[in-house]
């Protein structure tokens, strides 16, 4: 079954301890991105990678690394988490980076910093 | 600099009930629209998109939305709601920059549907 698969599902930390949450694609995409879902404020990018070894800031890239070193997975990092990062994340990935590519989205993860 | 705006936070509906969801956007180019649509606990799935092969779209599950280029708006819409439309609806914009899709989106509008 083509998917986007993240994990962990549901994700509870303290301040400053490293996580690393994990995507992976079964579809040969091209395109992996991460978004974050705030109440009131949809969704917005933190990262992009348009194919192996090349990744970019989206909208809200502060705090969070990604790496893409297979074409299949695209990790995001959160090396020091603070409370502002608490958040419901998303990996989506489209077959090609053009602009009418419809995005595949994972299930999402729900992180909370305390 | 690509917008998207969607009127209404909440929008409540009675089963039978027409559906509408408001969705203005902002493009400095022929814009490609989409609209996702996120069901509870799960992650968003493609409704429908403008390409501009036709200014009305057909989407899944009976929704459909029509460009206006005049009112820069691409309303969604069904003509009777059903329970199973409850959810949370993204109208979203997309553009390249540096080579890449680009996509913003909407605040959502969550849907209740009434019996």
């Amino acid at each position: 079954e083509a998917q986007v698969t993240q994990n962990p599902r549901y994700l509870i930390t303290v301040t400053g301890k490293k996580l690393t949450v994990t995507c992976s694609q079964n579809m040969n995409h091209e395109y992996m991105s991460w978004y974050r879902q705030d109440p009131g404020l949809g969704l917005r990018q933190i990262y992009y990678s348009m194919n192996v070894e090349v990744t970019d800031k989206g909208d809200v890239p502060e705090g969070y690394k990604v790496s893409r070193k297979e074409k299949r997975n695209f990790p995001l990092i959160l090396e020091s988490p603070s409370p502002n990062q608490t958040s419901l994340y998303f990996c989506a990935s489209s077959f090609s980076v053009a602009t009418n590519e419809k995005l595949f989205f994972g299930s999402g993860t729900q992180l909370s910093v305390l | 600099a690509q917008s998207v705006t969607q009127l209404g936070s909440h929008v409540s509906v009675s089963e039978g009930a027409l559906v509408l969801l408001r969705c203005n956007y902002s493009s400095s180019v022929p814009p490609y629209l989409f609209w996702y649509v996120q069901y509870p606990n799960q992650g968003l799935q493609l409704l429908l998109k403008y390409t501009s092969a036709a200014t009305l779209v057909k989407g899944i599950n009976g929704f459909e939305a029509e460009f206006k280029k005049s009112e820069t708006s691409f309303h969604l819409t069904k003509p009777s709601a059903h329970m199973s439309d409850a959810a949370e609806y993204f109208c979203a914009v997309s553009s390249e920059i540096q080579g890449a899709q680009k996509l913003v989106f909407g605040q959502g509008t969550r849907l209740t549907i009434n019996p």
